[in-house]
């Protein structure tokens, strides 16, 4: 399976400070399709995981745009410029280029 | 509205079955590929199941192959879960999601909580 690793696992963050969180995968997530099949949720406590981007930087409808999804190959990066209280919570890499389709360990982003 | 919700889960025997099912409703169903994730604190997310939207094609993640079946009925707008021989590692909150894009799983129920112990 591939394995999606994290980093960093917790992310203590002011408000209105930039964060960014890596996601790295065992193996190549680019498709011979040419698409690479990598995306980001957001999860808050008590609610389930929504996504914010998929194909590494397609933005979902109403995810601000001070979010933003880069990479390519096994290097992937969500980067928020600047942080919102709205927006602690844990964060998923997720791959679905390989089965089985695996995930990351998540990231907390918590506001300090 | 754009909705998915789950039911069926329980606290049930290792050993035992239990079937999960989940409602959609406001989006095209029958054109969507559907999937069964589970959440855990000690496994975290995991992808279980997934099926094609004329449910001719399956795909089992190792840890539940042969032991569970994901299927569907597009004139209910349901999909479903069936599973035997349930471990305690089994326990977890279990999610339906529609899959439009190789895992870009856009619209999640609000789960259903399956507990396996004696």
């Amino acid at each position: 399976d591939v394995v999606m690793t994290q980093s960093p696992l917790s992310l203590p963050v002011t408000l209105g400070q930039p964060a960014s969180i890596s996601c790295r995968s065992s193996q190549s997530l680019a498709y011979k399709d040419g698409n690479t099949y990598l995306t980001w949720f957001h999860q808050r406590p008590g609610q389930s995981p929504r996504r914010l981007f998929y194909r590494v930087s397609k933005r979902d409808s109403g995810v601000p745009d001070r979010f933003s999804g880069s990479g390519s190959d096994t290097d992937f990066t969500l980067t928020i410029n600047r942080v919102e209280a709205e927006d602690a919570g844990i964060y998923y890499c997720m791959q679905g280029t390989h089965w089985p389709r695996t995930f990351g360990q998540g990231t907390k982003l918590e506001i300090k | 509205e754009v909705k998915l919700v789950e039911s069926g889960g329980d606290v049930v025997q290792p050993g035992g079955s239990l079937r999960l099912s989940c409602a959609a409703s406001g989006f095209a169903f029958s054109a969507s590929w559907m999937a069964w994730l589970r959440q855990s604190p000690g496994r975290g997310l995991e992808c279980l199941a997934t099926l094609n939207p004329d449910g001719s094609a399956t795909g089992y993640v190792d840890s539940v192959k042969g032991r569970f079946t994901i299927s569907r009925d597009n004139a209910k707008n349901s999909v479903f879960l069936q599973m035997v021989s349930l471990r305690a590692d089994d326990t977890a909150l279990y999610y339906c999601v529609r899959d439009p894009d190789w895992g870009a799983f856009d619209i999640w129920g609000q789960g259903t909580m399956v507990t396996v112990s004696s």
